[in-house]
């Protein structure tokens, strides 16, 4: 249980045009689901956290008009990387929590490389 | 403010030695401690989890981690080393939101 699925997998797209992830709790409800951001031999970069029919948080620093969030449901979160330029190239992470969890334990999907040309 | 320091970012161990990875975590009040393996294009699998009750904690693969209070740390450990095991690890520790520790390489050398 607690499978989390990204998609793509990877994805290019040419400068100033906008992509969208898509990340899916498999087989459970997840009312946070958060994104990260993974540099080549580096650590993950909380972006955002999202809940289900609220606005996203972002973490400072992070652009909230470049990395569109959106938690439709309990099931599905999206993040939009608009106008995306060659250093929005990296891999996208996103977990989710499940609902009413006590050990605050995310689970992750396997990620999204993005590689903007 | 939370901060996780893993020491080494690079560790090399032959097969069948012991792997000692390090990580250490700031804060005043112990948050709940993971540790996850990234294997290359992939996403976290958590091999274990610190959230109360015994300190020794079992994870997969034969891995298990300690969480010393007194020292602040909660290093991740494994008696014999299979070359399956090499991959990128990473300390976590928070509640709701995690802070990462920069990731550990592990090398398996035959």
């Amino acid at each position: 249980g607690a499978v989390v699925s990204q998609h793509p997998s990877r994805v290019i797209c040419k400068s100033g045009t906008s992509v969208k992830i898509e990340c899916r709790s498999l087989d459970f409800q997840a009312t946070t689901m958060f994104w990260y951001r993974q540099f080549p031999k580096k650590s993950l970069m909380l972006m955002a956290t999202s809940n289900e029919g609220s606005k996203a948080t972002y973490e400072q620093g992070v652009e909230k008009d470049k990395f569109l969030i959106n938690h439709a449901s309990l099931t599905l979160s999206t993040l939009t990387v608009t106008s995306a330029h060659p250093e929005d190239s990296s891999f996208y992470i996103c977990s989710a929590e499940t609902s009413g969890g006590s050990s605050y334990e995310q689970y992750f999907g396997p990620g999204t490389r993005l590689t903007v040309t | 403010a939370q901060s996780v320091t893993q020491l080494g970012s690079h560790v090399s161990v032959s097969e069948g030695a012991l792997v000692l990875l390090r990580c250490n975590y700031s804060s005043s009040v112990p948050p709940y401690l993971f540790w996850y393996v990234q294997y290359p294009n992939q996403g976290l699998q958590l091999l274990l989890k610190y959230t109360t009750g015994a300190t020794l904690v079992k994870g997969i693969n034969g891995f298990e981690a300690e969480f010393k209070k007194s020292e602040t740390s909660f290093h991740l450990t494994k008696p014999s080393a299979h070359m399956s095991d090499a991959a990128e690890y990473f300390c976590a520790a928070g509640t709701y939101k995690y802070i990462f520790g920069t990731g550990t390489r592990l090398k398996v050398l035959a």
